[in-house]
């Protein structure tokens, strides 16, 4: 059940936008996303639940669409520090499936 | 509160030693997960604990690889005799299991432990 992401990789300037998706090719009830910067540990961003709620985190806000089976994560007016690999990840089976990550690299 | 901790944060063996990780849940987390992450990869899931209970196993291969979560103390994952694929970050994850809604529960996970086998 691993999601598939896309795109694979992302280059963008300081404060402008971009959106990665991640997608399932079965029913979702939950998407969790985390980055994760070089050698570092993932850390949780949010999750978004079955009905279509959007949450956020900073300026990076995300929208889940059951019936497409994806999630979007919107990264607005992009700082440095979002630099970093993006990670969805679904749940089943006792065991959070991770995609293959989002690289997303912002610079001046 | 702390974090999810992990050590070493390196380990260095040679082909057919013994490799000992350890992982301490944030306080209140009776749920740890442990993580295999390559290089230029995702996690991929290895097994499931409770306390003093192995809940699922199924990612993590049957030889050499053993997880144990006892009463007191932290988790260990054991990888005896290892070889140079077993090279790869190890990361743990713990959860408080609020409730029964597994698929709402977050995972936090530890800084990881980067094994690297000579």
């Amino acid at each position: 059940q691993q999601p598939v992401q896309s795109p694979q990789a992302v280059i963008l300037r300081e404060g402008e936008d971009a959106v990665i998706n991640c997608s399932s090719s079965k029913a979702l009830y939950s998407v969790h996303w985390y980055r994760q910067k070089h050698g570092e540990a993932p850390v949780f961003l949010m999750i978004l639940l079955k009905g279509g709620e959007q949450k956020g985190h900073e300026k990076i806000s995300a929208s889940f669409n059951e019936k497409k089976q994806q999630s979007s994560l919107y990264l607005t007016a992009s700082q440095l520090s979002y630099s970093g690999t993006y990670f969805c990840a679904l749940y089943g089976n006792n065991r959070l499936a991770f995609g293959k990550g989002n690289q997303v690299v912002v610079i001046p | 509160n702390a974090g999810v901790m992990q050590n070493p944060r390196h380990l260095v063996r040679r082909r057919g030693q013994e490799a000992r990780l350890r992982c301490s849940p944030m306080k209140g987390h009776s749920h740890v997960y442990w993580y295999r992450q390559l290089p230029e990869e995702g996690l991929k899931f290895m097994v499931y604990l409770q306390k003093e209970n192995i809940i699922d196993e199924s990612g993590m291969p049957k030889e050499r690889f053993s997880a144990e979560f006892p009463k007191e103390g932290p988790s260990i994952l054991r990888i005896q005799q290892v070889v140079r694929g077993d090279s790869a970050a190890y990361f743990c994850a713990s959860s408080p299991m609020v409730g029964t809604a597994k698929n709402t529960d977050t995972q936090y996970f530890g800084p990881g432990t980067r094994l690297t086998v000579l």
